[in-house]
């Protein structure tokens, strides 16, 4: 099966500019999850879809970060303005309840963003 | 609040030996730790899964553990291989998978 798509691969934009990026899950998985990963640290999950219902944005900057997610499938996250600190890689992860109520998440190979 | 922590300093192990690494969790009981593999460049690949009640995993050369009294799973990896070298990182969830944190891994490096 396709595994998680996302893009562009890399970004580089000025501070205060705006950008997108975008996530195509794997097929039939009812869970979405935008992460941001700065150099060194661990995925910080930004925002969990399920379906097209936000499930959890606690730790989504919302005064300059937005997402959705159309149709129950694709997503989008955006950042305007972006700033120095938002330079990171941004994956998108999906996952699907199994039988066993697993949550593995499969990932995309994630956007670089540079803020310059 | 959730914390999640994994040795920071890299692991350097000889090929053939066993890798172990550590994941510790405070203030709360997840209800299942997950461990993940990332290489540079790439996202993230799920290795395994463990629940709160379970006591040991196993996937080929992988083996985890969970000590919900120490607060601590361990990740093995068994005659490790070169091609082993990446970062591992541990992942807790609560139950229906929500509130997913991650550790900041650990760079395993193994010798030939």
């Amino acid at each position: 099966e396709a595994g998680v798509a996302q893009s562009p691969r890399y970004k580089i934009i000025e501070k205060r500019q705006s950008v997108a990026f975008w996530c195509n899950p794997i097929s039939g998985h009812a869970t979405l999850y935008w992460y941001q990963q700065i150099l060194g640290q661990g995925p910080k999950l930004l925002i969990q879809f399920q379906n097209n219902g936000v499930v959890d944005d606690s730790q989504l900057p919302k005064d300059r970060f937005s997402a959705e997610r159309l149709k129950g499938v694709d997503s989008t996250l955006k950042i305007q303005p972006a700033k120095l600190e938002d330079s990171a890689v941004y994956l998108c992860a999906s996952s699907q309840l199994s039988r066993d109520s697993s949550y593995e998440q499969y990932f995309g190979p994630g956007t670089r963003l540079t803020v310059t | 609040s959730q914390k999640i922590e994994q040795n920071s300093e890299a692991l350097n192990i000889q090929e053939g030996k066993t890798a172990t690494l550590t994941c510790n969790y405070t203030n709360y009981s997840p209800a299942y730790l997950q461990w993940y593999r990332q290489d540079p460049g790439r996202g993230p690949v799920f290795l395994l899964l463990i629940r709160e009640n379970e006591k040991e995993k196993r996937k080929e050369r992988l083996k985890v553990t969970f000590d919900t009294t120490l607060k601590q799973s361990l990740f093995h990896i068994t005659a490790s291989q070169p091609a082993d070298s990446a970062t591992y990182l541990c992942a807790q969830a609560n139950t229906g998978g929500f509130k997913t944190i991650f550790g900041a891994g650990t760079r395993l490096f193994v010798k030939a």
